[in-house]
């Protein structure tokens, strides 16, 4: 298991572009979220899915926003028509099935930068 | 509202020294606490977490968290700090339920000077 994987690493987009990110959690991990970091700034939550369920989704999630986990296993989250708000550092952890205390497993992040 | 403040933005320890993060918290039930750890454009790695029982965590490359319910606190310390630690440290909040929708603060960078 090598643990949370995300791609791309980094991404540069023309405003206006639309982007996707993917999400491969670890296997058997039912629980997938979605948080945004931006410079200086503490990770927010965006959204969670419960295998292929999206549970709940944050304010911060406007309408361009658009995540997805279609068979319960990866997941991808899609910006449109990005704006330079957009830029920042895009985490996805995964968690399992609580069975008594868990915590969530965190990838090595998505950087986006709008220019 | 559920918050974490971390009021030191920076801080600086000679390495060898020990070291205290402070971590206060604002949440309307018994929260779980997490301390992760975060390198330069890396994501997140977890240190410690309290859930309930000892309120004194151990967690790992020798760090250690004291909970203190009466004073909403979570905070981190190391009794001698090494280079590698130099990295930003977060504390986070959340539900008791293992749903894992953390509210962070904004972190605590720590330099290690020689």
């Amino acid at each position: 298991d090598t643990g949370v994987s995300q791609d791309p690493r980094h991404k540069i987009t023309k405003r206006g572009q639309n982007v996707t990110f993917r999400c491969d959690p670890i296997s058997e991990h039912n629980r997938l979220y979605w948080y945004r970091q931006t410079l200086g700034q503490g990770p927010e939550f965006l959204t969670y899915f419960q295998n292929e369920a999206q549970l709940e989704k944050s304010r911060l999630l406007s309408d361009r926003f658009s995540a997805e986990r279609p068979k319960g296993s990866f997941s991808t989250l899609e910006i449109q028509r990005t704006e330079q708000g957009d830029s920042a550092m895009y985490l996805c952890a995964s968690s399992p099935r609580p069975r008594g205390n868990t915590e969530a497993f965190f990838g090595q992040g998505t950087r986006l930068t709008v220019v | 509202a559920q918050s974490v403040t971390q009021p030191d933005i920076h801080i600086t320890v000679s390495e060898g020294a020990s070291l205290e993060l402070r971590c206060n918290y604002s949440y309307g039930a018994t929260p779980y606490l997490f301390w992760y750890v975060q390198s330069p454009g890396q994501g997140l790695q977890l240190l410690l977490k309290y859930f309930s029982g000892d309120t004194l965590v151990q967690g790992i490359k020798g760090f250690e968290a004291e909970f203190k319910r009466s004073q909403s606190s979570f905070n981190l310390r190391k009794p001698s700090v090494h280079w590698s630690d130099a990295a930003e440290y977060f504390c986070a909040v959340g539900p008791n339920t293992g749903f894992q929708k953390l509210v962070f603060g904004t972190g605590t960078r720590l330099l290690v000077s020689p």
